[in-house]
């Protein structure tokens, strides 16, 4: 069981927007802004896609945008394309004990 | 453009250590600003933070797994490995490294193209 959760798969068409949800407790997300979310490809290494809940790394699309509120972060991503297609995963920062917890994952499908 | 690989045997028996080591290219492992760390993915599954270590030695492990991780790094070959003692089944995984951003933010990026490991006799 994963310490963050996010649901199991979301979809949407072309050009519309979807949302992602991560939600953690008052000890990861609700206490720390270092919220990252990655997205990967079948048989591929996960890629950052927004770092420190909502910054993007040079080359990542301005479609995909970070937010956070309270212990639940969301990763959106407009004008889907068949390209996002992919299963994203959310990352928190947990403390000076854990430190480190990620989301069970969210299978995108574009339909 | 940095790049890191894992490497090391795809077949591991049970109860034996999983050894593997990740090599930096591109750049160096001995940054300041940086941790580099280990992650995990059972296959069909979602992924698993192993632990992390600064060149200068200092490390954070997952304390569901502290037990049996031993995280290294060898400034003169800019590499840095796992060790995982007593493996089961339960460890057949991809096993990823990636530089972990600690600094400024909690991050991974990039990432190797992992290795998978399969534990079986």
């Amino acid at each position: 069981q994963s310490a963050l959760t996010q649901p199991a798969s979301v979809s949407g068409s072309p050009g519309q927007s979807i949302t992602i949800s991560c939600t953690g407790t008052s000890s990861d997300v609700g206490s720390y802004n270092l919220v990252s979310w990655y997205q990967q490809h079948p048989g591929k290494a996960p890629k950052l896609m927004i770092y420190e809940v909502s910054k993007r790394p040079s080359g990542v699309s301005n479609r995909f945008s970070g937010s956070k509120s309270g212990n639940t972060a969301s990763l959106t991503i407009s004008g889907l394309q068949a390209e996002d297609e992919a299963d994203y995963y959310c990352c928190s920062y947990a403390g000076s004990s854990t430190y480190v917890v990620f989301g069970g994952g969210t299978k995108l499908t574009v339909l | 453009q940095l790049q890191l690989q894992e490497s090391g045997p795809g077949l591991v028996k049970p109860s034996e250590t999983l050894s593997l080591t990740c090599t930096v290219s591109g750049g160096s492992i001995s940054s300041s600003s940086y941790y580099w760390g280990w992650i995990r993915q059972p296959p069909g599954e979602g992924l698993e933070w192993f632990g992390s270590i600064h060149y200068s030695g200092s490390t954070y492990y997952n304390p569901s797994l502290k037990s049996r991780i031993t995280i290294s790094v060898d400034t003169s070959k800019n590499q840095f490995s796992l060790k995982l003692s007593s493996v089961t089944a339960a460890d057949t995984a991809v096993y990823y490294c990636a530089r972990h951003g600690v600094a400024d933010g909690n991050w991974f990026d990039p990432w190797g193209q992992g290795t998978l490991v399969t534990v079986s006799s």
